[in-house]
């Protein structure tokens, strides 16, 4: 039984298209991420949201907008995708917020 | 200069090596540091957590904090072909955002 699931897993779109990235924890975790991890492996956190609460807000373009129905769903809405935006994004939740996190197994964005 | 530094490798040794990954960090407040395990096309997965200075052992893994230092390791004793993955390490200040090295991509060939 997956954790952390993602869906989809692949997502090819062509640039100026809205596209969303669904996520879901069952794991009774109250805090939730998204991060971006660009060609060269680096993470960078995006959003965190705790038990619904948006707690992290990093400089992110404000094309991307995160919603947390509730606090085992975090979705990621991207739009008028870019080139640049092509990564591969990944969910992730933890207990609490100085806990390790379990990360999904990512969705490969690429826009053309 | 990143927050935290990795030498992305790649690091190539023969089964049975001891391996040693590091990270350097600048942020003196960092208070718990975190070695994660990603292999080709998945998520990372955690594979050690400590708080503070000092050394903790799992198994064939070790990892050692040095905050004087201002240095992480992860030894890896024993090591085998299924150990070849991207190592990262990644840090944080009491609860805020847990900040990423690059990664260092290891490769244990039989």
């Amino acid at each position: 039984d997956t954790a952390v699931s993602q869906t989809p897993k692949y997502l090819v779109t062509q640039m100026g298209n809205d596209k969303s990235i669904k996520c879901e924890q069952n794991l009774g975790h109250d805090t939730m991420y998204w991060y971006k991890q660009d060609s060269k492996k680096f993470l960078k956190i995006m959003f965190s949201y705790n038990n619904k609460e948006l707690i992290i807000n990093e400089t992110v373009p404000n094309r991307f907008s995160p919603k947390s129905p509730d606090k085992a769903h975090l979705n990621l809405h991207i739009n008028s995708l870019e080139l640049g935006d092509s990564a591969v994004y990944f969910c992730a939740s933890s207990p609490g917020t100085a806990n390790g996190y379990t990360f999904g197994s990512g969705t490969r964005l690429t826009v053309v | 200069q990143k927050e935290v530094e990795q030498d992305p490798g790649p690091l190539s040794v023969p089964e049975g090596a001891i391996v040693s990954l590091n990270c350097t960090y600048s942020n003196s407040a960092f208070q718990y540091f975190m070695w994660y395990r990603q292999y080709s096309r998945k998520g990372p997965e955690l594979l050690m957590y400590t708080y503070s200075s000092g050394n903790k052992e799992d198994g064939r893994f070790t990892a050692q904090v040095d905050k004087s230092s201002k240095y992480i390791s992860l030894f890896i004793r024993d090591s085998q072909p299924s150990d070849s993955a991207t190592y990262l390490c990644a840090m944080r200040r009491n609860t805020d955002k847990l900040i990423f090295g690059t990664g260092t991509r290891l490769q244990v060939f039989p």
